[in-house]
């Protein structure tokens, strides 16, 4: 299985800060990387495609990068609306695998 | 509009069986796949499954294998989710997802709200 290994796994941060998470994964997965937010109690919720590709009616302060087995997710000014758990997944290979989450919190 | 939209919670005993349906509108039932991903409390998203609503083929995790099975009924637009010998580490809540594309591999681009699982005697 591709394991996909997530940092950091928590941060705290102040609100207009920039915010980078990278994942690394443990095989070529070429651009079949995704990003997910989850906030308590709900639905993960798609946020970029294939490593870079900003899903429908998402704020364009999120953005990603990279390619084969590193990648980085960015927030570019932190607003207290974007207080969530992230994930990466990776969708090259079956079983799919996620990322174990980076818990972003407001300083 | 896309929706899917899952049953409600359940309690069960170790050693039962649960099953938990995923009711989808708003898009043409057989055209995209629907994944079922899981989440154990304060713990991350683990991939359970894949169903192609489309002749009904799926593709399990290896350790679910024989313990989980999906299925669908394309007269209502519902998949379901059965998963049997529960344990107390299958407590988790349940997410079926649809995938993007007529794929196994998509990414899960819509969500139903999620099914809170509870195995304790």
């Amino acid at each position: 299985d591709i394991q996909m290994t997530q940092s950091p796994s928590s941060l705290s941060v102040s609100v207009g800060d920039r915010v980078t998470i990278t994942c690394q994964a443990s095989q070529d997965i070429r651009n079949y990387l995704n990003w997910y937010q989850q906030k308590p109690g709900k639905a993960p919720k798609l946020l970029i495609y294939d490593v870079s590709n900003l899903e429908t009616r998402v704020s364009s302060r999120f953005s990603g990068s990279g390619s084969g087995t590193y990648f980085t997710f960015t927030i570019s000014s932190l607003q207290p609306e974007d207080i969530a758990t992230y994930y990466c997944q990776q969708y090259n290979y079956l079983p799919y695998t996620f990322g174990q989450g980076t818990k972003v919190e407001i300083k | 509009q896309v929706q899917l939209v899952q049953s409600g919670a359940e309690l069960k005993n170790p050693g039962a069986s649960v099953k938990v349906s995923c009711k989808s509108s708003g898009y043409t039932f057989t055209n995209y796949f629907v994944h079922w991903v899981r989440q154990a409390p304060g713990q991350g998203l683990q991939w359970m499954g894949t169903i192609n609503p489309d002749g009904g083929a799926t593709s399990y995790a290896r350790e679910l294998q024989g313990r989980v099975n999906m299925t669908r009924d394309t007269s209502t637009n519902t998949v379901y989710m059965e998963l049997r010998s529960l344990r107390s580490d299958d407590t988790s809540v349940y997410f079926c997802a649809r995938g993007n594309q007529p794929s196994w591999y998509s990414y899960f681009q819509w969500w139903g709200q999620g099914t809170l699982v509870t195995v304790s005697s």
